[in-house]
């Protein structure tokens, strides 16, 4: 069973930043949290992972409570291609532990 | 670097024949993992492969079975196919450095119908 709950949506207007919300209380010491999307009919694609600092890339920022029960992915301009379901996993950076996908955050990003 | 492919992208199959997917991961990923994605059970994990060794199975019945070759390239197959085999099946590579696990990267998928 996914260990994170997400909203099942969200809305938010292109050009604004989305700010997606996941829920973690049960992490352990050893779990990262993996964020990925999924656009209709493709394949999952990763977007950022992280431990208990703050984290940046090309594509999002995750910010992970200091307690690490929550995090929020930043998109920070959103457009209409960033339309996509969001899933928040956590799991060991180490060893053979599958991704284990719960429904996610639909995020329509809206003209 | 190309990424994940997998073949056939599209198949349609009869209840109790009998399907082989490929997946060729990304250049210098060793491990394949595959998933089953339903539109009400989600996302689910079928097996995963490192060099040519099962190391994680999901909670699937024998029907479901792969093997991963020594250029890292997987198949999976299923054997008397039920309608409720209909999915997307998805393949996903990562780097397996030590005992670390990098991030997963997926294929497109491959859309299987049983009629």
């Amino acid at each position: 069973d996914a260990k994170t709950t997400q909203p099942p949506s969200m809305d938010c207007a292109e050009g604004r930043a989305a700010n997606l919300p996941c829920n973690h209380s049960t992490i352990s010491g050893n779990e990262y949290v993996y964020w990925y999307r999924q656009i209709h009919s493709q394949g999952p694609q990763y977007i950022i992972h992280g431990l208990k600092n703050n984290e940046t890339n090309e594509m999002a920022s995750l910010i992970i409570t200091e307690d690490r029960k929550s995090s929020t992915l930043i998109l920070p301009h959103a457009t209409l291609r960033d339309t996509a379901v969001y899933y928040c996993i956590v799991r060991p950076h180490s060893g053979n532990t599958p991704l284990v996908f719960g429904k996610g955050t639909r995020l329509s990003v809206i003209a | 670097k190309a990424g994940v492919t997998q073949t056939p992208r599209y198949l349609i199959k009869t209840r109790g024949q009998q399907v082989t997917l490929s997946c060729s991961p990304i250049s210098g990923h060793r491990s394949v993992s595959w998933y089953q994605q339903t539109p009400g059970q989600g996302l689910q994990f079928l097996f995963e492969y490192f060099s040519e060794t099962q190391r994680n199975k999901g909670n699937f019945p024998g029907r479901f079975s792969g093997r991963q070759f020594s250029n890292s390239r997987s198949e999976m197959n299923v054997s008397t196919l039920e309608l409720g085999d209909s999915a997307l099946y998805l393949c996903a590579s990562s780097v397996l450095s030590g005992r670390t696990l990098y991030e997963q990267y997926f294929g497109p998928g491959t859309r299987l119908t049983v009629t």
